[in-house]
């Protein structure tokens, strides 16, 4: 059975940081694109972060550039997201994603941890 | 970077009708459009890829159609598990773009 399971999310006062995990099982994690997708409460969906299998390339929506930082450890079938310089703005709940190719669907998704940001 | 625009929001319908959420990119994007579904503390679960491919375990009354930038989700049998939130994406070029969302009713 595959499964992503977040953890690390919290209550943070702005400005400071968080560093969110994602744990995957039940698939060959090294074979897949990872990313995080946030969903501010009562809203939409919003593409964050993708990192490449290899941690080649890594990608960032420009709401996030130079304050969030995607690696993975596939010896531990594990992806990060460090999020710095938080804003309330960031509040939401942050999902881990897999990614086949670069065209593809987000075909697994986690059940999300929640982050908010506020004083 | 491309805008997807879904309607109707929401949608009321009942037991047994076919219903169709559109999705509209503000560009051509080929088929490379993604449908999901999600209910309430849940994450998001994919139902149709490639705009008109089913994902495996997703029932048959789901269905996908179009290319470019005009395309539909059907369900052509509506079913009390049903209701959620449809989204659609676009997976043509990053960043990845949702549409904002259809909150089905029944």
């Amino acid at each position: 059975e595959v499964q992503l399971v977040e953890s690390g999310g919290g209550l943070v006062k702005p400005g400071g940081s968080l560093r969110l995990s994602c744990v995957a099982s039940g698939f060959t994690f090294s074979d897949y694109s990872m990313n995080w997708v946030r969903q501010a409460p009562g809203k939409g969906l919003e593409w964050v972060s993708s990192i490449t299998s290899s941690s080649t390339y890594t990608y960032y929506a420009d709401s996030v550039k130079g304050r969030f930082t995607v690696s993975r450890d596939n010896a531990k079938n594990s992806l990060y997201l460090q999020m710095n310089s938080l804003r309330v703005e960031d509040t939401a709940i942050y999902y881990c994603a897999s990614l086949l190719t670069a065209a593809g669907p987000f075909e697994y998704w986690g059940q999300g941890t929640l982050v908010t940001v506020s004083s | 970077d491309i805008q997807v625009t879904q309607s109707p929001s929401p949608l009321s319908a009942s037991i047994g009708d076919r219903v169709t959420i559109t999705c509209r990119a503000s560009q051509s994007i080929s088929t490379y459009l993604n449908w999901y579904q999600q209910k309430p503390g849940e994450g998001p679960k994919l139902l149709i890829y490639g705009a008109s491919s089913l994902q495996g375990g997703v029932p048959s009354r789901f269905s996908g159609s179009g290319s470019g930038t005009d395309f539909t989700l059907t369900i052509s049998s509506l079913q009390p598990d049903d209701s959620a939130t449809y989204y659609c994406q676009q997976s043509y070029g990053k960043p990845y773009t949702f549409g904002q969302g259809t909150m089905l009713e029944i």
